[in-house]
């Protein structure tokens, strides 16, 4: 039973464009969100986070909305940049401290 | 900052042998470190969570008398695979997270262990 999905494997972006991941849970208990970006062969690397009493949380380029009554948050980079290309995973934190984490979404940034 | 390392990056080992990785956190004393594996193009998958001074909790499958883990003080857990077999390569990650705030996990930058 996967909580957390990211239904989109791949994406692909023209540099400078809006990058827009999205994932969607189905635990209601879940009360924090995650995104982490991660390279081959490196841990994942926190991103930027989202409390669910909020449904919008902005950080320089990163932005992620949370929408609770469809279950769905999204990160939208923008200007996107080539060295974004990576891939991001979005997690789900209940009150055990346990992230569930989603497939992941490669992102590919062209030139 | 919130900075994890981990020890060995990468290790190759015979089959039957047991391997140790260490996983620290640097700046910050971690209350409860995680440990994961990742297989190739897929997601992080939990294997344990451990909190300094008790015994870890194993998600199931896992088989804690192979996969031995220790966490001696709050900057240092151990994960040991016990008699390592190939199917145990994987990449070996582990997180922990500070004290004062347990909702976000800072990740190590992980270990690649593979068994011949």
């Amino acid at each position: 039973d996967q909580q957390v999905k990211q239904n989109s494997p791949s994406l692909s972006v023209q540099e400078g464009r809006i990058s827009i991941l999205n994932c969607d849970y189905t635990n209601s208990m879940f009360d924090y969100f995650l995104w982490y970006k991660k390279y081959p062969a490196e841990g994942p690397t926190f991103l930027i986070s989202i409390s669910s009493i909020k449904d919008k949380n902005e950080d320089g380029r990163f932005t992620v909305f949370l929408n609770k009554s469809a279950k769905h948050l999204s990160l939208h980079i923008v200007p996107s940049q080539p060295g974004d290309s990576a891939v991001y995973f979005c997690a789900a934190n209940s009150n055990t401290g346990k992230l569930i984490f989603g497939q992941g979404t490669t992102l590919q940034v062209k030139p | 900052g919130a900075v994890v390392s981990q020890h060995p990056s990468r290790v190759i080992c015979k089959s039957g042998t047991s391997v140790k990785i260490e996983c620290r956190s640097l700046d910050f004393q971690a209350t409860t470190m995680f440990w994961y594996r990742q297989f190739p193009k897929q997601s992080l998958m939990l294997m344990a969570t451990s909190n300094e001074g008790s015994k870890a909790t194993y998600e199931q499958g896992v088989e804690k008398d192979k996969f031995l883990i220790n966490h001696a003080s709050l900057t240092l857990s151990t994960l040991t695979v016990t008699s390592a077999h190939p199917e145990d390569s994987s990449f070996y990650i582990c997180s922990a997270s500070r004290q004062e705030s347990t909702d976000t996990q800072y990740f190590g930058p992980g270990t690649r262990l593979t068994v011949l």
